[in-house]
């Protein structure tokens, strides 16, 4: 069964630096993954979703790489922002068409 | 705008009570799931659906049923609410595996 590790659990970092998200997954056997963001009690606002075959996608300051290879995963900030302090998940399906296995997520506080 | 709605978004309610949270989505898709996200486990599968009339377990669908009569509507059914199903629950669409998933703004659910 997929299992899904994000790390570090929390970071703070000062504001206008660039850092590196981890998520790692026991299944390589994947379609795709996905990347979303929560602030607190909100909801998921999706960032990246990249397809097995691809290795980055890019959305503004936000870069995502796969090796699904070695079953990884890196979102990239550049020049982060208070406006950046939020949870940060990833996602796969757990087998073909199934729903998501979340990583429990890391809290990102920027400081300005 | 296409989106996931979920109603209510907040409810208290006491043990035993019956009750519903309804997931709509606009976007045509055919995926729809729910999860339930707690301090500590993260965001979990309750049950999902890959077609009309086609719904599945998750990991934790004790205590819930669910219903896909229809391609837009997939409601959460608590037929006997507990005090443990006290949560945070959202509801989620993708038009397909390959595809990523939009989510609804959630549901705090507190049991009494």
């Amino acid at each position: 069964k997929q299992e899904v590790t994000q790390i570090p659990a929390a970071l703070s970092v000062p504001e206008g630096e660039n850092l590196v998200l981890n998520c790692s997954f026991t299944d390589s056997a994947i379609y795709n993954l996905q990347w979303f963001r929560q602030d607190p009690g909100k909801g998921l606002t999706s960032l990246l979703l990249i397809q097995s075959s691809q290795r980055e996608q890019t959305s503004g300051r936000l870069n995502a790489s796969l090796d699904k290879s070695s079953g990884r995963s890196t979102l990239y900030i550049a020049a982060s922002q208070p406006g950046d302090s939020a949870t940060y998940l990833c996602a796969v399906p757990n087998s073909g068409n199934t729903p998501l296995v979340f990583g429990k997520g890391t809290r990102l506080s920027v400081i300005a | 705008e296409a989106q996931v709605t979920q109603n209510p978004r907040y409810l208290i309610t006491v043990t035993g009570k019956k009750l519903t949270v309804t997931c709509s989505q606009n976007m045509n898709h055919e995926y729809m799931s729910w999860y339930r996200q707690d301090p500590g486990l993260g965001l979990r599968q309750i049950y999902y659906s890959m077609n009309v009339e086609v719904t599945d377990k998750g990991d934790v669908p004790e205590g819930y049923k669910v219903s896909r009569k229809e391609k837009r509507n997939f409601p959460l059914i608590l037929e006997s609410p507990s005090p443990n199903q006290t949560s945070l629950y959202f509801c989620a669409s993708s038009p397909g595996f390959t595809r990523g998933y939009t989510f609804g703004s959630g549901t705090r659910l507190t049991v009494v």
